[in-house]
């Protein structure tokens, strides 16, 4: 079965630098979720998408931007990159109205020197 | 807003023990729960959804409870093998903020040959 797919898989940045995500949802998933998950730290939820639209918004800088496009396909723009952006980068999708299981990409790791 | 603990933090046992990994949340307003593996620096893998209207879920030799209004689940593992080690988490998602996840703070589990 078709997983989500995140690249790159692996990303190492200058500070100041910016950096774009990519997350490729499950065909017919119409919701797509970014987290965050730091060194030692459980996943933190930085914003969501539905059918192309922001949904939510979490813990998510000032400093980064998302979207949705019309293949439902997500990127997570990140700008002015700081030493504590170094992280675990997961997206996630699901089909919101019917409560499913969200479903988790095997995440970009983002370095940041 | 949602606050989930997981104890405990970490649990080392013996190859072949049964074992419980307890996930307790405050607002017990909540859709299903996830339970999730994470190893060392990877993705997170989906165990067991639990919707709010069922009390167990289970999956070979995982086993998943759960009391709404307690708000507590359980999670079972039974004849616990070496290749179980990993840290696992437990996730409910924010009702009134677009499903996104908030986990728990995870249980680093050890099983030894």
């Amino acid at each position: 079965a078709a997983g989500v797919i995140q690249s790159p898989r692996h990303l190492i940045k200058e500070k100041r630098e910016t950096a774009t995500l990519k997350c490729y949802p499950i065909p017919r998933h119409d919701t797509v979720y970014w987290y965050q998950q730091g060194p030692g730290q459980d996943p933190q939820f930085l914003i969501s998408f539905y059918e192309k639209m922001q949904s939510d918004k979490g813990s998510i800088p000032d400093r980064f931007s998302a979207q949705q496009f019309s293949d439902y396909h997500s990127e997570l723009n990140m700008s002015s990159l700081e030493l504590g952006d170094s992280a675990l980068y997961f997206c996630a999708s699901s089909r919101r109205w019917e409560a499913e299981t969200q479903y988790f990409g095997p995440g970009t790791r983002l370095l940041v020197l | 807003k949602q606050e989930v603990t997981q104890i405990p933090a970490a649990l080392s046992v013996p190859e072949g023990e049964n074992l419980v990994l307890n996930c307790s949340f405050t607002d017990s307003a909540i859709y299903n729960l996830q339970w999730f593996r994470q190893d060392p620096g990877k993705g997170l893998t989906s165990l067991l959804l639990i919707q709010s209207s069922q009390r167990e879920q289970t999956s070979g030799r995982l086993n998943a409870s759960l009391d709404k209004s307690s708000g507590r689940s359980t999670l079972y593992i039974a004849a616990s093998q070496p290749g179980d080690s990993a840290t696992y988490l437990c996730a409910v998602p924010e009702v009134d903020a677009g499903n996104m996840l908030t986990f728990g703070g995870g249980t680093r589990l050890m099983v030894k040959p």
